[in-house]
């Protein structure tokens, strides 16, 4: 029930397309969900987060949608650059520290 | 301007033979956590600090421990490093231990271990 289950784990998009990376969780009590991304030889970095009192949050090219009923939220990455290429992590977190991660996708994005 | 500062950022050691990585921090943070992370996975937490109170996550292997000699630095002790301990280790600072509170990561030292 502590698990965060991200898909796909690698994803390969055109320069200008849209990356999509969904996240999917059962624990009720997370109420802040995170995405961190993460260069190579980088740790990691907040880049978007999303509490479950909203659909959706936009940040630049960058948008958390979030589904409270079906348990799940998504990454778009919009008009998507070769400098988005990194990995990606969804996490969650109740009212303690302990953030709970994906498995991470790895995103490049072709020229 | 860095917020977070690891050293070594590389850290070659010998089977068993002990080795410490060091954290420090300009945030003033009260939380400053460690993790372990293998290649192609999520961050793993091995444990954190609020202020001097120190919290071991209940999987971390007895191995590994930690030092915080005051707000901006933390050390990570290998006692006994095994060719299992390979890997990159993050730092990672946060205002609170309240989950929205955003941690702010180091760049990681990687530890060869040989």
């Amino acid at each position: 029930q502590q698990q965060v289950k991200q898909s796909p784990q690698s994803l390969i998009v055109q320069k200008g397309g849209i990356s999509i990376i969904n996240c999917a969780y059962e624990n009720t009590a997370f109420d802040y969900f995170p995405w961190y991304q993460q260069f190579p030889g980088k740790g990691p970095a907040l880049l978007i987060a999303i509490r479950p009192d909203v659909s959706e949050k936009k940040e630049g090219r960058f948008t958390i949608s979030f589904n409270k009923s079906a348990k799940q939220f998504s990454l778009h990455i919009m008009d998507s650059q070769p400098g988005d290429s990194a990995t990606y992590f969804c996490a969650a977190t109740g009212s303690n520290y302990q953030l709970i991660w994906g498995a991470g996708t790895k995103l490049i994005i072709k020229p | 301007d860095a917020m977070v500062i690891q050293n070594p950022r590389y850290q070659v050691t010998q089977f068993g033979k002990p080795v410490t990585l060091s954290c420090s921090q300009t945030l003033n943070h009260n939380v400053m956590y460690w993790y372990q992370q293998k290649s192609s996975q999520a961050p793993k937490l091995l444990f954190h600090y609020y202020d001097k109170d120190f919290n071991n996550e209940a999987d971390t292997p007895d191995n590994f421990q930690s030092r915080r000699p005051n707000t901006s630095f933390c050390f990570l002790d290998i006692r006994s490093p095994g060719l299992g301990d390979a890997a990159m280790y993050l730092c990672a600072t946060s205002r609170t231990l309240q989950g929205f509170n955003e941690q702010f990561f180091g760049p990681g030292t990687r530890l060869t271990v040989l």
